[in-house]
């Protein structure tokens, strides 16, 4: 069965700390792996895409990483800002056509 | 703006009350999609539409219909809602169905079915 889980599902750090997210799939064919912040009362807006070749790919203060033979993907955030406080979902697109596996999402919430 | 944009944004009706959430999108993209989100399970994609007059099933399309009659618009009918279908829609689009497009999402629509 094609899922992705995502942990933790919640967590609180201080604004300027660093925090990791992770994503664990069990997905085939393996396509691409999206990280997606969504706002609260907002839609999901994508942060990064990676490709089976892909190790590690940032956009700004976001890395992600991924490990196709463990089946594991992360988001590492730098810096905290506050603004960063939302739901960071992993989706993870199976074979060549458009069928997606979403995660449960992890919500962060940066406090000053 | 490029956006997807989806209307109303709430919506509260009673049991059996058809509805309809309306989605556009101003990209030209062929490929939409409606998602529902609840709590604990994710997003779940209810409908697709990889083009005009081209519908298919998603994960959950019970108690659902679409149509795609022009491009820019993917409508999502409820002819008679039901409570469990109380949830967070969102519509999203891509420029084709191919797998390296971005999906870009609309705002969401938060309907509650009394």
């Amino acid at each position: 069965k094609n899922q992705v889980e995502q942990s933790p599902q919640s967590l609180i750090i201080l604004e300027g700390k660093n925090c990791t997210l992770q994503c664990n799939y069990t997905v085939s064919p393996f396509s691409n792996l999206r990280w997606y912040k969504q706002d609260t009362g907002r839609g999901p807006v994508s942060l990064t895409i990676m490709t089976f070749s892909e190790n590690t790919k940032s956009n700004g203060r976001y890395t992600a990483t991924l490990d196709a033979d463990t089946k594991q993907s992360s988001l590492h955030i730098t810096a905290s800002q506050l603004s960063d406080s939302a739901s960071y979902i992993c989706v993870v697109r199976i074979g060549a056509g458009n069928m997606l596996t979403f995660g449960g999402g992890t919500r962060l919430m940066v406090k000053p | 703006e490029a956006q997807v944009t989806q209307n109303p944004r709430y919506l509260i009706t009673v049991t059996g009350k058809k509805l309809t959430v309306t989605c556009s999108q101003n990209m030209n993209h062929e490929y939409m999609s409606w998602y529902r989100q609840d709590p604990g399970l994710g997003l779940r994609q209810i409908y697709y539409s990889m083009n005009v007059e081209v519908t298919d099933k998603g994960d959950v399309p019970e108690g659902y219909k679409v149509s795609r009659k022009e491009k820019r618009n993917f409508p999502l009918i409820l002819e008679s809602p039901s409570p469990n279908q109380t949830s967070l829609y969102f519509c999203a689009s891509q420029l084709g169905a191919g797998s390296s497009y971005e999906q870009y999402f609309g705002p969401g629509t938060r309907l509650t079915v009394t």
